[in-house]
């Protein structure tokens, strides 16, 4: 198990460019998590997928937001016109859906700081 | 929507002392209850869950957690404190019936040990 990796760990742009992060998950994990840490806040659920398919948004993924996983293995996650906003650490989790409970195992996650 | 409210937003204990970190949740249907932690540099992980049964539930290092269901609360305990507790701790909710990986996460406790 060498965990839920991410890339990169830290990404400083300036507002209005586009930014993709990458996220792999334990190999043998079929679901897949971005959630989105703000400062002195806990972690906000963004989207999942199970496999490729991603099966649920939030309403806080806005338009400019975009994530996929065309393999059903690593995970991109897309900002276009970054905002001041979205600085924020971007965690990437991952789970063995199966029906049965199953942990989730995070990443470490990628800083995000837009200036 | 569900909610979660964190208490405390830092804690500072003596080694030895005994803690306990509120959680309250808002959600009128079945619930899953999970504390995660997260040590300085590293990753979020569980400490312990919820799911039914035994409302006295028991994790990982001595902790253990407390679903009440009139409080609407699910409060983290544990007896003597060590140095190596310090961190952040989450309490998380998950609506039933959804992805288990689905949670809304509380504002988070820093909890600081003094040895």
């Amino acid at each position: 198990d060498t965990g839920v990796s991410q890339d990169p760990r830290h990404k400083i742009t300036k507002r209005g460019q586009n930014v993709t992060f990458r996220c792999d998950p334990i190999s043998e994990h079929n679901r897949l998590y971005w959630y989105r840490q703000t400062l002195g806040q806990g972690p906000e659920f963004l989207t999942y997928f199970q496999n490729e398919a991603q099966l649920e948004k939030s309403r806080l993924l806005s338009d400019r937001f975009s994530a996929e996983r065309p393999k059903g293995s690593f995970s991109t996650l897309e900002i276009q016109r970054t905002e001041q906003g979205d600085s924020a650490m971007y965690l990437c989790a991952s789970s063995l859906g199966t029906g049965m409970y199953s942990p989730l195992h995070f990443g470490n996650g990628t800083r995000l700081t837009v200036t | 929507a569900q909610s979660v409210s964190q208490h405390n937003h830092h804690v500072i204990l003596s080694e030895a002392a005994s803690l306990e970190l509120g959680c309250n949740y808002s959600y009128g249907g079945t619930v899953n209850l999970f504390w995660y932690v997260q040590y300085p540099g590293q990753h979020l992980q569980l400490l312990l869950k919820y799911f039914s049964g035994d409302p006295l539930v028991k994790g990982i290092k001595g902790f253990e957690a407390e679903f009440i269901k009139s409080k609407f609360s699910f409060n983290l305990r544990k007896p003597s404190v060590q140095w190596s507790d310090t961190a952040e701790y989450f309490c998380a909710v998950n609506a039933g019936g959804t992805s288990y990986g689905k949670l809304t996460f509380g504002q988070g406790t820093i909890l600081t040990v003094h040895p």
